[in-house]
């Protein structure tokens, strides 16, 4: 089974600063999607970006980039230039590309951004 | 207006009772998944419905504990049976493909349910 991972609970930024959110998953298949979502305190989930794993470019969606790792089988969301309204929890998923396959999600961090 | 409205937006239910959370599509979709979102937790999968046939459970899921129809291509319910304060969570709708395109789930805003 696919398992996603974020170990950092918790994340702080300043303002303006740039800030780098980590995210590791264990699959064994070689096609898949990757995706950082994010949730207010609305509590609404938004995508933020996505990446398709047979893509060697990296995803990029105005202020927010990925690097994307395959082989290490990593995947980090970077948040440029932030804004308070970027303060939320970041959730990375994973979905396989087969019929039906779900989307298994991280525990999630929160970012913080001082104004 | 919005893509996925779910009703209720949140609620307060007694333990034993029961409470049926709609999910309404602005447009016809196959696949319609219910998740969980524990107190501070992630999103846990809990049944995919297809139109048509009998939602799919994931382990952990029963039937008889979360009920779900899904009489049409834009309209799903989620009922919480005979419930108890664990059951408190918040609980999302999602689709696929609608807005954002193949293979990215969109989701409801989520309904926040307090089980005293």
């Amino acid at each position: 089974a696919q398992t996603v991972t974020q170990s950092q609970p918790e994340m702080s930024v300043q303002e303006a600063e740039t800030v780098t959110l980590s995210c590791t998953y264990d699959t064994s298949e070689s096609d898949y999607y990757l995706f950082w979502y994010k949730q207010p305190p609305s509590r609404q989930m938004i995508l933020v970006i996505r990446q398709e794993a047979y893509k060697q470019q990296n995803a990029t969606e105005n202020r927010f980039s990925v690097n994307f790792q395959k082989a290490a089988k990593s995947f980090s969301l970077k948040i440029s230039d932030s804004q308070l309204g970027d303060a939320a929890m970041y959730f990375c998923a994973y979905r396989s590309t087969g019929a039906n396959s779900k989307l298994t999600f991280g525990k999630g961090i929160t970012l913080s951004v001082r104004p | 207006s919005a893509v996925i409205s779910q009703k209720p937006s949140r609620d307060i239910c007694q333990r034993g009772t029961s409470l049926t959370i709609q999910c309404q599509v602005d447009s016809q979709v196959t696949m319609m998944f219910w998740y969980r979102q524990q107190p501070g937790q992630s999103l846990t999968l809990i049944a995919t419905a297809n139109q048509g046939s009998e939602a799919t459970y994931e382990s952990g899921f029963v039937i008889d504990k979360f009920p779900i129809s899904r009489p049409n291509l834009t309209f799903s319910t989620l009922t919480v049976s005979n419930m108890s304060p664990e059951d408190s969570s918040i609980y999302l709708c999602s689709v696929e493909g609608h807005p954002s395109g193949a293979n990215v789930l969109t989701f409801g805003a989520g309904s926040r349910l307090t089980v005293l």
